[in-house]
């Protein structure tokens, strides 16, 4: 089984500031790792995920992930927020092999005030 | 339509009435979800189906009830439903279980 933490329930920032917002997983397999984001009266949309290959992900949003496997890390980071960013981001994880069942965050709440 | 598709968007029901959700995914996904959100807690996933066989059930009472006809649709039946039950329901697909999921934009229930 695996679980995944998010360790900041609300995070306030100012318009064009940088964020971190913090994602810890704990699992005995490898594991698939995403982040989504969540607009006030919307589903979850996809905004990044790990598969393989670089640990380093990106969004088109200017949004940025780092798989990190010593920390069992995948903060998502961006330089410069907008109004536009404020929502709620949820980390999940999913085992590669046997178990399918994905497991997500509480999430957190990005705030951006101008 | 593309995406995920949900309706209605948003319903009222009382304790003793039969209602259905239905989910409609346009991106030719094997795997389906039904999942729980309500304030303040976490996501809750309730059923996974892939290949239109259920493979998961979490624990969910037996009041809701998932119908999975085709890969491309999704029900979720309700009966006797309690006040909390009130919360927004999100189906979702993916390719296949365990990667990337596509969510619809959810219902919004209310029961009284």
């Amino acid at each position: 089984a695996q679980s995944v933490t998010q360790l900041d329930s609300q995070v306030p920032v100012f318009e064009e500031a940088p964020v971190e917002l913090r994602c810890n997983y704990s699992s005995s397999v490898s594991v698939y790792l995403f982040w989504y984001v969540q607009y006030p009266n919307q589903g979850l949309q996809l905004l990044l995920k790990y598969l393989s290959g670089s640990t380093l992900v990106e969004s088109i949003n200017g949004f940025e992930a780092e798989f990190n496997k010593s920390q069992t890390s995948f903060h998502l980071r961006k330089p410069s927020v907008h109004i536009s960013d404020t929502a709620e981001y949820f980390c999940a994880v999913s085992a590669t092999g046997g178990s399918y069942i994905p497991t997500f965050g509480r999430g957190t709440s990005l705030i951006v005030h101008p | 339509e593309t995406g995920v598709t949900q309706t209605p968007r948003h319903l009222v029901m009382g304790m003793t009435n039969k209602k259905s959700l239905k989910c409609e995914q346009h991106l030719g996904h094997n795997a389906m979800y039904w999942y729980k959100q309500s304030a303040k807690k976490p996501l809750e996933l309730m059923f996974v189906y892939n290949f239109k066989e259920q493979t998961e059930n979490n624990s969910v009472p037996s009041r809701f009830s998932p119908e999975c006809p085709n890969s491309s649709h999704l029900f979720l039946h309700l009966h006797t439903l309690q006040p909390e039950d009130s919360a927004l329901y999100l189906c979702a697909s993916s390719a296949k279980p365990g990667v990337e999921q596509y969510f619809g934009p959810g219902t919004r229930l209310t029961v009284t």
